[in-house]
């Protein structure tokens, strides 16, 4: 149980274009999930809470307008990175939260580089 | 908001000997402390939580203890093995939902 997976893995894209990245919980309902990103070598830094059904929150310093996220359903989160820079390139990964319980699951990640 | 520090940044040690890694928080409220192993390109993956109401939780080779009044709570490995090498993160809860993250150890086991 509490299996999360990510899509894609690893996607390559060009400066200026848009990428979607999407999260979801297979076997639990997760009413809230998280988005992190990841530098190498480092700890996983918190970008947002999404939540089913109404706007994500956003951590300081986190650009609203370029991470675009939606929780359209209680089993999907969506991540869209608009007009990537090559500074946006990391690896990010979601978490989602069985609303029942306290723990989080993490998805597998995904590696973005824009070149 | 919650501050979470965790100590040391790196920890070799031999095959079968323990390791002990401690994190602090700052959020006196929180009540709730994941531990996360990731293994490189790999997502995190829950090893070990602990609730406030206890002192310390063991499932099999790991342990945690917390303890509240000092803010703090560390994690236990014991007979270490080489496929315990990886990075673990301690967490802490910020605003009920939110994890906030230790800086990670770098757990490194010599046979």
């Amino acid at each position: 149980g509490a299996v999360v997976s990510q899509h894609p893995s690893r996607v390559i894209c060009k400066s200026g274009t848009s990428v979607k990245i999407e999260c979801r919980s297979l076997d639990f309902q997760a009413t809230t999930m998280f988005w992190y990103r990841q530098f190498p070598k480092k700890s996983l830094m918190l970008m947002a809470t999404s939540n089913e059904g109404s706007k994500a929150t956003y951590e300081q310093g986190v650009e609203k307008d370029k991470f675009l996220i939606n929780h359209a359903s209680l089993t999907l989160s969506t991540l869209t990175v608009t007009s990537a820079h090559p500074e946006d390139s990391s690896f990010y990964i979601c978490s989602a939260r069985d609303y029942r319980r306290y723990e989080q699951y993490f998805g597998p990640g995904t590696r973005l580089t824009v070149t | 908001g919650e501050n979470v520090e965790q100590h040391p940044s790196t920890l070799s040690v031999q095959e079968g000997d323990s390791a002990v890694i401690k994190c602090t928080y700052s959020d006196s409220a929180s009540n709730y402390f994941p531990w996360y192993k990731q293994e490189l390109g790999k997502r995190p993956q829950l090893i070990i939580d602990i609730r406030s109401n206890v002192g310390e939780k063991k499932d099999q080779r790991i342990a945690v203890t917390l303890n509240k009044t000092a803010k703090h709570f560390s994690l236990h490995i014991t007979e270490t093995q080489p496929e315990d090498s990886a990075v673990y993160f301690c967490a802490a809860p910020y605003n009920t939902d939110k994890l906030i993250f230790g800086t990670g150890t770098r757990l490194q086991v010599f046979p």
